[in-house]
């Protein structure tokens, strides 16, 4: 089974407006950790935002919201006031559990922006 | 402050061949990561270090593939008689270590681009 599931291979949004970007996640474990990075083409993969499974409040880090739903296993990422600049692949990640440092990636979405 | 980088960036060869890379990572970082990732997928993860001892490797690190982080710092990352399967984006990234379990963000680089022909 997938640990990371993004079913949106690719998303379009106009300039300005908000967009979601869906992710499920898989795991028995209490303590896990989710991440989001944006892959421009470029290739380098570039952090956004985490929130923990303890965490009781949604994370937010500038125009990048995290809608955390613990019980439904999803962790949407929500980019407010999109930018040409966010047309990018977007993958959702997971570190489970103690005891592993690694990530576990998703397939990724490609939001496009289009003005 | 001077990010994860990789060399090289692109690197094409012929099957059989061996080929090395290098990663540097953010300078204060003692944890250092390899991930793959091929065309239409997220990365991957292969290995990775704290300081210099190799923590865990993925399944998907088969004895061809071999890294080292002689001295805790920068790590190279070995593929020897290269098969055109291994073709794909390397990616390198490094993490502070040592924090709050879980916040333990990790900053990647551009990657190294391998072809195999």
């Amino acid at each position: 089974a997938q640990k990371i599931t993004q079913t949106q291979p690719g998303m379009f949004v106009q300039e300005k407006e908000a967009v979601t970007l869906d992710c499920t996640y898989d795991t028995s474990d209490q303590s896990y950790g989710l991440f989001w990075y944006k892959q421009p083409s470029s290739g380098e993969m570039i952090f956004l935002i985490y929130q923990g499974s303890y965490d009781e409040q949604n994370a937010t880090e500038g125009r990048y919201s995290l809608n955390f739903q613990k019980a439904r296993k999803s962790a949407n990422l929500v980019i407010s006031a999109s930018q040409l600049g966010d047309s990018a692949m977007y993958f959702c990640a997971m570190r489970e559990g103690f005891g592993t440092d690694k990530l576990i990636f998703g397939t990724g979405t490609r939001l496009q922006v289009f003005p | 402050d001077t990010g994860v980088s990789q060399n090289p960036r692109h690197k094409i060869t012929k099957r059989g061949q061996n080929v090395t890379f290098r990663c540097d990572p953010i300078s204060e970082h003692n944890r250092l990561y390899w991930y793959r990732q091929t065309l239409g997928q997220g990365p991957e993860f292969l290995t990775y270090f704290q300081n210099e001892a190799q923590l865990e490797k993925s399944r998907l690190l088969s004895d061809r593939f071999s890294a080292e982080r002689p001295k805790g710092s920068f790590s190279t990352l070995e593929i020897q008689r290269t098969e055109q399967g291994d073709s794909a984006m390397y990616l390198c990234a490094s993490s502070l270590g040592g924090t709050v379990w879980g916040q333990d963000t990790q900053y990647f680089g551009p990657g190294t681009r391998l072809t195999v022909l």
